[in-house]
């Protein structure tokens, strides 16, 4: 079955502890992206990667970090998480053009 | 920011057509409509995009005006499990960035 699946689906961590969300797809897609989605503010994106080793910041990219060593995996790092960062986050992925893919989501909690 | 115009939300009855507006009057030559929907806190789904030719797939119908300045989701035959947020995106077909407005919320109710 087509689909992007990232982990945890619920996390709950510590000011400065830093995190890794991992996404995966297995679809073979060259573009991935991360979202993250709060009230009022809607879908906004963190970074976005046309294929491997190649990464670039979307919207809203401060205190993030990813990386695209593999075409399959896309990770979202959170080196210092603060309680603004609080949020339900989206990692998706579709071919140049194509309908784009989106995983379960990741509800993170900072305190 | 978002290039689509939405209404907040709307009520359909169950077993009935929903019809979803959209308005994009900026909307470029090389920019297709998607329309995508979030049922509850999932994430969303694709479901369904066009040029400028009316589309139709086993989900909905998109009806895109001859000027390509609106556009009109139909799910033909509603169901409970249609209530959710629906989003109307243009994009270029070569880009993959989805700027997402507020969406309307559609309630299907029985």
């Amino acid at each position: 079955e087509a689909q992007v699946t990232q982990n945890p689906r619920y996390l709950i961590t510590v000011t400065g502890k830093k995190l890794t969300v991992t996404c995966s797809q297995n679809m073979n897609h060259e573009y991935m992206s991360w979202y993250r989605q709060d009230p009022g503010l809607g879908l906004r994106q963190i970074y976005y990667s046309m294929n491997v080793e190649v990464t670039d910041k979307g919207d809203v990219p401060e205190g993030y970090k990813v990386s695209r060593k593999e075409k399959r995996n896309f990770p979202l790092i959170l080196e210092s998480p603060s309680p603004n960062q609080t949020s339900l986050y989206f990692c998706a992925s579709s071919l140049q053009g194509g309908s784009t893919f989106f995983g379960q989501g990741t509800r993170l909690t900072v305190v | 920011d978002a290039k689509t115009t939405q209404p907040p939300s709307m009520d359909c009855a169950e077993g009935r057509a929903a019809n979803l507006p959209c308005n994009h009057s900026t909307i470029s030559g090389n920019e297709y409509v998607y329309w995508y929907r979030q049922i509850h806190s999932q994430g969303p789904q694709y479901i369904i995009h066009g040029l400028k030719n009316n589309e139709t797939n086993e989900m909905a119908s998109l009806i895109i005006t001859e000027d390509r300045k609106s556009s009109t989701l139909i799910l033909p035959h509603a169901t409970l499990r249609d209530t959710a947020v629906y989003y109307c995106i243009v994009s270029p077909q070569y880009g993959n960035k989805l700027v997402f407005g507020a969406g309307t919320i559609l309630r299907v109710k029985s």
